[in-house]
């Protein structure tokens, strides 16, 4: 069965420093998502990507935050400064189709969790 | 904005039990429900996609139903296993690209 690939699993990072976590969608989905899970809370989204743009993000989403399709296959995060506050288990989803349709659902990757130290 | 909320927040039962999850979402206008399950400190792994017109899905032990104009769906797992022992989430999409979790169940099924 298709799956969404995440580098690296873990991650260590000192405050203030940049990082690039890094994502492969399933081949034939349209859309990629990052999301992220803080220790104890809810699962909550951060944006979505389609057609080489973000197309939706939350208010979390904010000038630290990018994301970047570089070539066919690979789908990035970066945070440029990192803080404390960034430590979560961070995701990276794909979906065939999105937007206003219920037909399809999201493919998780298996995450990477961000340690900011 | 859409909250959903599951309860119960853990669930301890023996093997063989059959249980009911249940999840709840305050704005019924979605377009899909999908369950997760949730390893200690790994990925979420789907489990079940219920469309918005659906009223159920079902897959082996698993059944999930949908109840859009009360807000809410639930999932039954049938002949519990150790092996089931995880965290359930629940997720509504409902306006533009994103998804809304609930809190999850944390399950452990006793030998």
């Amino acid at each position: 069965e298709p799956e969404v690939t995440q580098t690296p699993s873990h991650q260590v990072t000192q405050m203030g420093q940049e990082v690039i976590l890094r994502c492969v969608p399933i081949s034939n989905h349209l859309y990629f998502y990052w999301y992220r899970q803080i220790l104890g809370q809810k699962v909550e989204f951060l944006v979505s990507f389609y057609n080489n743009e973000i197309s939706e993000k939350s208010e979390i989403f904010d000038d630290q935050f990018s994301v970047e399709r570089p070539d066919g296959s690979n789908f990035t995060l970066k945070i440029r400064s990192t803080k404390l506050e960034d430590s979560a288990m961070y995701f990276c989803a794909s979906s065939v189709l999105g937007g206003q349709e219920g037909l399809y659902g999201y493919t998780f990757g298996s995450g990477t969790r961000l340690t900011v130290v | 904005k859409q909250e959903v909320t599951q309860i119960p927040a853990a669930l301890s039962v023996p093997e063989g039990e059959n249980l009911v999850l249940n999840c709840s979402f305050t704005d019924s206008a979605i377009y899909n429900l999908q369950w997760f399950r949730q390893d200690p400190g790994k990925g979420l792994t789907s489990l079940l996609l219920i469309q918005s017109s659906q009223r159920e899905q079902t897959s082996g032990r698993l059944n999930a139903s949908l109840d859009k104009s009360s807000g809410r769906s639930t999932l039954y797992i049938a002949a519990s296993q150790p092996g089931d022992s995880a965290t359930y989430l629940c997720a509504v999409k409902s306006g533009g690209n994103m998804l809304t979790f609930g809190g999850g169940t944390r399950l452990m099924v006793k030998p």
